[in-house]
């Protein structure tokens, strides 16, 4: 079973703070995702990317870098965080096109 | 572009009631449809996908049936348990790399 793994799990920050969130997954996919998760909004996708040094925009990337350093790791990049950013983040991995996505366990971030 | 439509946000059973969760959708071409279910604590995970009209996905019990002229994928159980509280998401695929997912279900099930 795809193996997809996030840390750190929870962090607080300040509003102007530098944050990184990392994923790792140990099934060899192409396709890595990120995700917030905010209550009456379901998923949404932030930054994907279909390989080492490939990256895609999503559907709601403002205020958010990624970057995609080997085929198992990508790292999503907070580099003056708001308020508005305070959400439960979700990374997800995917081998093919049409296949099923397997997603973290989630990282829960706080800006104050 | 594209949209999941889940109109019910929140949804309370009791044990062995007949479940439905609707899901309807907005999409360009023939997209692939999917379930997603969400534990508390958890990241969501698959629960079965339709690529094509009238196709049935189904897993856990669970089942849904593509119907591209309704532009629907409606989530259904028989006979729903307590340990199926959880959050529900319909989502779909239309150019094969990224999901578009709907606000999500909650459902509770009383014992």
């Amino acid at each position: 079973e795809a193996a997809v793994t996030q840390s750190p799990r929870n962090k607080v920050t300040v509003t102007g703070g530098n944050v990184t969130l990392s994923c790792r997954q140990t099934n060899s996919h192409n396709y890595m995702y990120w995700y917030r998760q905010d209550t009456g909004h379901g998923l949404r996708l932030i930054h994907y990317s279909y390989g080492a040094g490939n990256l895609q925009i999503g559907d709601v990337p403002d205020g958010y870098k990624a970057t995609r350093t080997t085929q198992e790791d990508f790292f999503l990049l907070l580099e003056l965080a708001s308020p508005s950013q305070t959400s439960l983040y979700f990374c997800a991995s995917r081998g093919g096109s049409y296949a099923e996505q397997f997603f973290g366990p989630g990282t829960r971030l706080t800006v104050l | 572009g594209d949209s999941v439509t889940q109109t019910e946000g929140q949804v309370a059973l009791s044990e062995e009631d007949f479940l439905t969760i609707h899901c309807n959708y907005s999409a360009s071409g023939y997209p692939a449809l999917f379930w997603y279910v969400q534990y508390p604590g958890e990241g969501p995970q698959f629960l079965f996908r339709a690529s094509r009209d009238k196709e049935k996905g189904s897993s856990r019990g669970f089942e849904a049936t593509y119907n591209k002229e309704a532009t629907s994928f409606h989530l259904q159980k028989a006979s729903v348990q307590e340990s199926d509280s959880a959050v529900y998401y319909c989502a779909l695929s239309n150019m094969g790399y990224k999901l578009t997912f709907g606000t999500g279900t909650s459902l509770l099930v009383d014992p």
